[in-house]
């Protein structure tokens, strides 16, 4: 079984640009969801796809917008990038054929905004 | 007002002590609690879950969750520096919905 895959790792830009950030989910699940965790923070819900649609949105502005494809793989996409944007970006998979809901986190990646 | 709120801590202990991480909610439509781990620079990684009240034991981890105060707790016996690692809680409405993190509890275990 495959688990939540994210790239890249690291990477590096600065205010004003736009960044693409793609997220595999886990073999079977077909819901994903995105979050920012801050330096010392905990993670903070930005959305979540499910069918390809967005489900739900944090407190996020429109400048944060996303996608998910057919395989459920999905893609977070900021645009006019701001230095409190850098933060770990969080993937997380889940099933809807699933009681629980449990998420299965990526290891994230880490964006640095200068 | 946060929808759950953490003791960021820090919390240093000694191999082999009891520990015992807390967070208050604030909302009674949660229903669904969990406890994430999550090593320096790494995702987190789901350690426990509970649906509504009464206690959980998987191990060493004791999850405990008492709905009408709305108190969620993790114990951790006998730890062991492996568990030196910053502890999320995570509630959620019902499943499908978003997750509401604490800002997390970095434990370090001395041996």
């Amino acid at each position: 079984e495959t688990g939540v895959t994210q790239s890249p790792t690291h990477l590096i830009k600065t205010r004003g640009q736009q960044v693409t950030l793609r997220c595999s989910s886990q073999s079977g699940h077909n819901t994903v969801s995105w979050y920012q965790q801050a330096l010392g923070q905990g993670p903070q819900f930005i959305f979540q796809y499910y069918r390809e649609e967005e489900n739900g949105r944090g407190n996020f502005p429109p400048r944060f917008s996303g996608l998910q494809f057919p395989n459920y793989s999905s893609e977070l996409n900021v645009n006019a990038l701001e230095l409190d944007d850098s933060a770990l970006y969080l993937c997380a998979s889940s099933s809807d054929r699933a009681n629980t809901g449990e998420l299965f986190f990526g290891e994230g990646s880490r964006l640095t905004v200068l | 007002q946060k929808e759950v709120e953490q003791d960021p801590g820090p919390l240093s202990v000694p191999e082999g002590a009891i520990v015992s991480l807390n967070c208050t909610y604030s909302n009674s439509a949660f229903q669904y609690f969990m406890w994430y781990r999550q090593y320096s620079r790494k995702g987190p990684e789901l350690l426990m879950y509970t649906y509504s009240s009464g206690n959980k034991e998987d191990g060493r981890f004791t999850a405990q969750v008492d709905k009408s105060s709305k108190y969620i707790s993790l114990f951790i016996r006998d730890s062991q520096p492996s568990d030196s690692a910053t502890y999320l809680c995570a509630i959620t409405k019902n499943t499908g919905n978003q997750f509401y993190f604490g800002t997390g509890t970095s434990l370090t275990v001395i041996p």
